[in-house]
């Protein structure tokens, strides 16, 4: 059974400072993705990586992908206020027909000023 | 382009009652459609998956139901609601093999 762990669960930090996300999973995946949601709202798709050593950049948010280690980080550059939400990573099985996302458990990332 | 519509937004229900949650997508054919719940600790439940008509996977054995009557609309139901099943409820669609899903807006419910 594929698991998918974020950490940490739980990151305040300044403005301005750089940070990383970690998202391990369990299984052989060869497709991972994060996810943006915010307070009351419904999750928003952000990054999709479909191979090893992808990379993914919108504005301060990047994202990578190493399948041999099964490790996907978020990093984050330059925190502003307006990047406070919950981030979910999600993987799914490779091989087969496989239509499920497994998510981690989020991390609720708070900037302040 | 497409979209998927979800409602109600918000809906409170007794104990014992009936629910229906309805999702609808437009602008794509056979879409994968799926039911997440995300409770209060943050984590999203995998509840049902379908990937055609009448094609319903179940992820978790509880009192809730899915069902598949259109290509484009799936339904959770439940015939007698129990607190437990109060969260925020999610559909969600995914197109080519590799694609993300797309979530609707959700629905809050709350059991009381």
């Amino acid at each position: 059974e594929l698991k998918v762990e974020q950490n940490p669960l739980f990151l305040s930090m300044q403005e301005g400072k750089n940070y990383t996300i970690y998202c391990n999973y369990s299984t052989t995946s060869d497709r991972l993705y994060w996810y943006r949601q915010d307070p009351g709202k419904s999750l928003e798709s952000l990054f999709v990586l479909l191979s090893n050593g992808a990379v993914k950049q919108e504005g301060r948010l990047m994202a990578s992908l190493d399948t041999k280690a099964r490790l996907s980080t978020l990093h984050i550059t330059a925190a502003v206020h307006d990047l406070s939400a919950t981030y979910f990573c999600a993987a799914t099985n490779s091989g087969g027909s496989n239509y499920k996302l497994t998510f981690g458990k989020g991390t609720l990332l708070t900037v302040n000023p | 382009s497409q979209t998927i519509h979800q409602w109600p937004a918000t809906l409170v229900q007794p104990v014992g009652s009936p629910l229906s949650l309805e999702c609808t997508v437009e602008g794509t054919s056979n879409p994968n459609l799926y039911w997440y719940r995300q409770a209060a600790g943050r984590g999203l439940q995998l509840l049902f998956y379908s990937v055609g008509i009448g094609q319903i996977s179940s992820e978790v054995p509880q009192n809730l139901s899915a069902s598949r009557p259109q290509d484009r609309q799936f339904i959770l139901s439940s015939k007698k609601l129990l607190l437990s099943d109060s969260g925020f409820y999610l559909c969600a669609w995914r197109g080519l093999f590799r694609s993300p899903l797309h979530f609707g807006n959700g629905t809050r419910l709350t059991v009381t």
